[in-house]
């Protein structure tokens, strides 16, 4: 299985603060790679496929990068909005496995 | 309007077995894969498996904690998609999820909760 490192697990930050979010893969994924972002008690939403394509209606303060097996969410000024988890998630191989998840708080 | 909906949880036995489905509206589901999530409280999401569609093969992966207990089908006559899932445990307690393609917004989900 292609294993996802996530870092770092909580991140704490203002707004206005440039954030940045690491994964690395075990294996090289072709560029399959999503994240999604994670508000309390709602289901994960899509940021980001294909490694660095924005999702559709997805503010342009994020955004994301690929060199490799690293990939580096970064979201460009933090709004209140913004304080969630994120997880990456690989679909290059059968099995697709989640990154352990990045909580950014205040 | 693109729609999916899962259902068909509940309360169920561990070793007892639960069919959800995924019911989808508003565009061709023969030409998509479907993926099935899961998220237990407290806990991150957890990919649980992929159907592809019959022009890839109609072929389905699994996750490892569910491979061997687990069937993920389709009718695309019908537009659904289905999770079968078999000798349930408790720790398959969850909100599940299914989507078109491999990645997207998980939407509402449907409780699986196994328990004695």
């Amino acid at each position: 299985d292609i294993q996802m490192t996530q870092s770092p697990s909580t991140l704490t930050a203002s707004v206005g603060d440039r954030v940045t979010i690491t994964c690395r893969a075990s294996q090289s994924l072709g560029g399959w790679l999503a994240w999604y972002q994670q508000k309390p008690g709602k289901s994960p939403t899509l940021l980001i496929y294909h490694a660095t394509t924005l999702e559709t209606g997805v503010p342009s303060r994020f955004s994301a990068t690929s060199s490799g097996t690293e990939f580096t969410l970064t979201i460009a000024s933090l709004q209140t909005d913004d304080f969630a988890t994120y997880y990456c998630q690989q679909y290059a191989s059968d099995i697709r496995l989640f990154g352990q998840g990045t909580k950014v708080e205040i | 309007e693109v729609q999916v909906v899962v259902s068909g949880g509940g309360l169920v036995q561990p070793g007892q077995s639960l069919t959800l489905s995924c019911t989808t509206s508003g565009f061709d589901f023969a030409d998509f894969g479907i993926t099935w999530f899961r998220q237990a409280v407290g806990k991150g999401p957890e990919w649980v498996g992929f159907i592809r569609r019959a022009a890839s093969g109609g072929t389905s992966e699994y996750a490892t904690s569910l491979r061997g207990r687990s069937i993920i089908s389709r009718d695309d006559s019908k537009g659904i998609a289905y999770l079968q899932m078999n000798s349930l445990k408790t720790e398959d307690t969850a909100m599940y999820f299914c989507i078109r393609n491999q990645v997207g917004d998980w939407g509402q989900g449907t409780p699986v909760t196994v328990s004695s």
